[in-house]
């Protein structure tokens, strides 16, 4: 079993559906990163969490550290928000200098 | 402008033939980091630095070798290619580390024949 594990693995939505990608981990972590991968492109990250909510624009992080759980949501979805979302956790006690990374969320958004 | 380079974005290269894949950062950034990504697997770390001439092994480091000499540069070399490290490499870079904010440069398409 994966330490990072996202669900769903591909998600199709249509334009101005809200969208939720989840993130869940095995062990304790201390931060957690949002990145986004457009097709072909190079990987933006979107948030960095330890705890709480953070707010973007249509963009909304959310971290429960007790559950062990992230979700990313995207409000009013757009087709220029198809990408493949990616979330990475540094460990506890763990290195500063490694990230754990889930294997990512492909989302289409259709017009 | 703030960013990460890579050179080359794209590479094809044959088994055994030495090759370097150059980083570089405009940040002022202490800490850098490669990845690799492959269908299926992922994002993993390969090498990483904390600071100039201090790096160390990430997740998957064999058949690759690093250098930091200067702040803003941090090279992937790797010595003799095999065609499992086929893949698409990422350089990183941050302020010092995994809690901050990362930044990626485009990516670097390699194939080893």
């Amino acid at each position: 079993k994966n330490e990072v594990e996202q669900s769903p693995q591909n998600l199709t939505a249509q334009e101005g559906e809200f969208i939720t990608i989840n993130c869940s981990y095995s062990v304790g972590i201390s931060a957690l990163h949002w990145l986004q991968q457009h097709p072909g492109g190079g990987i933006v990250s979107l948030f960095m969490l330890s705890s709480g909510k953070k707010k973007h624009g249509r963009l909304i992080a959310t971290i429960n550290i007790q559950e062990k759980h992230s979700s990313l949501h995207i409000t009013a979805s757009h087709p220029r928000d198809s990408a493949v979302y990616i979330c990475a956790v540094r460990r506890p006690g763990g290195s500063n200098y490694k990230l754990t990374f889930g294997k990512g969320t492909l989302l289409t958004v259709n017009p | 402008e703030a960013q990460v380079t890579q050179n080359p974005r794209y590479l094809i290269t044959v088994t055994g033939k030495k090759l370097t894949v150059t980083c570089s950062q405009n940040m002022n950034h202490e800490y850098m980091s490669w990845y690799r990504q492959d269908p299926g697997l992922g994002l993993r770390q390969i090498y990483y630095s904390m600071n100039v001439e201090v790096t160390d092994k990430g997740d998957v480091p064999e058949g690759y070798k690093v250098s930091r000499k200067e702040k803003r540069n941090f090279p992937l070399i790797l010595e003799s290619p095999s065609p499992n490290q086929t893949s698409l490499y990422f350089c990183a870079s941050s302020l010092e580390g995994v809690t901050d904010t990362q930044y990626f440069g485009p990516g670097t398409r390699l194939t080893v024949l």
